[in-house]
């Protein structure tokens, strides 16, 4: 119950394009549904997050959807970079006691974008 | 400029050796984090600590240990009973309220002479 299923693991998109990343989750305990982005040999850094009361939540190019009935969520970037070629998580946490938020992740997917 | 100091960047350990791992954060958070990245298994969660003297293990403990004697400060031991070592490693932390973003650290590569 506690995964969080990422797809696909890899993309490869034009400049230009439009990338979709998927994340599926069980736990409808889940309440806050980051979006990270790694480039090669850095941590993690937060793109875009959402919880659940919105159905969409849109920073610049990158655009968090999400629908609690089908318990997915979705990453799309518009008109992709070649800078946006980095790897790209999705996460879930539900609320506990205390300060920790402990994040179940997805397995990543590596976005390329090609010239 | 506020953030999470790993070190060393890459690291080699001998067989039957216990080597630690640096974080270090100026945020002023009180949760932090360990975790382990493996290639097409995203993080996996070694320990946390939501304050100074406390930390609960994660989903991979085994054959790691940790202390949390500052709220700056939370270094990884990885230990011999851990076989296979190799990955690479990254803290993180985040403010005290709940559901919080976690800030990462750049990681420290682990490697097996």
């Amino acid at each position: 119950q506690q995964q969080v299923k990422q797809s696909p693991q890899s993309l490869i998109v034009q400049k230009g394009g439009i990338s979709i990343i998927n994340c599926a989750y069980e736990n409808t305990a889940f309440d806050y549904f980051p979006w990270y982005q790694q480039f090669p040999g850095k941590g993690p850094a937060l793109l875009i997050a959402i919880r659940p009361d919105v159905s969409e939540k849109k920073e610049g190019r990158f655009t968090i959807s999400f629908n609690k009935s089908a318990k997915q969520f979705s990453l799309h970037i518009m008109d992709s970079q070649p800078g946006d070629s980095a790897t790209y998580f999705c996460a879930a946490s539900y609320p506990r006691g205390g300060t920790a938020s402990k994040l179940t992740f997805g397995t990543g997917t590596r976005l390329q974008v090609t010239l | 400029d506020g953030g999470i100091t790993q070190s060393p960047k890459y690291l080699f350990r001998k067989e039957g050796q216990n080597v630690t791992l640096s974080c270090e954060q100026n945020l002023n958070h009180d949760a932090m984090y360990w975790y382990r990245q493996d290639p097409g298994q995203g993080l996996r969660l070694i320990y946390y600590s939501q304050i100074v003297n406390d930390f609960q293990k994660g989903d991979i403990a085994e054959g790691y240990s940790v202390s949390r004697e500052k709220k700056e400060s939370f270094p990884l031991t990885v230990t011999s009973a851990q076989k296979n070592p190799t990955a690479f490693y990254l803290c993180a932390s985040n403010p005290p309220q709940g559901n919080q973003p976690q800030h990462f650290g750049d990681g420290t590569r682990l490697s097996i002479l």
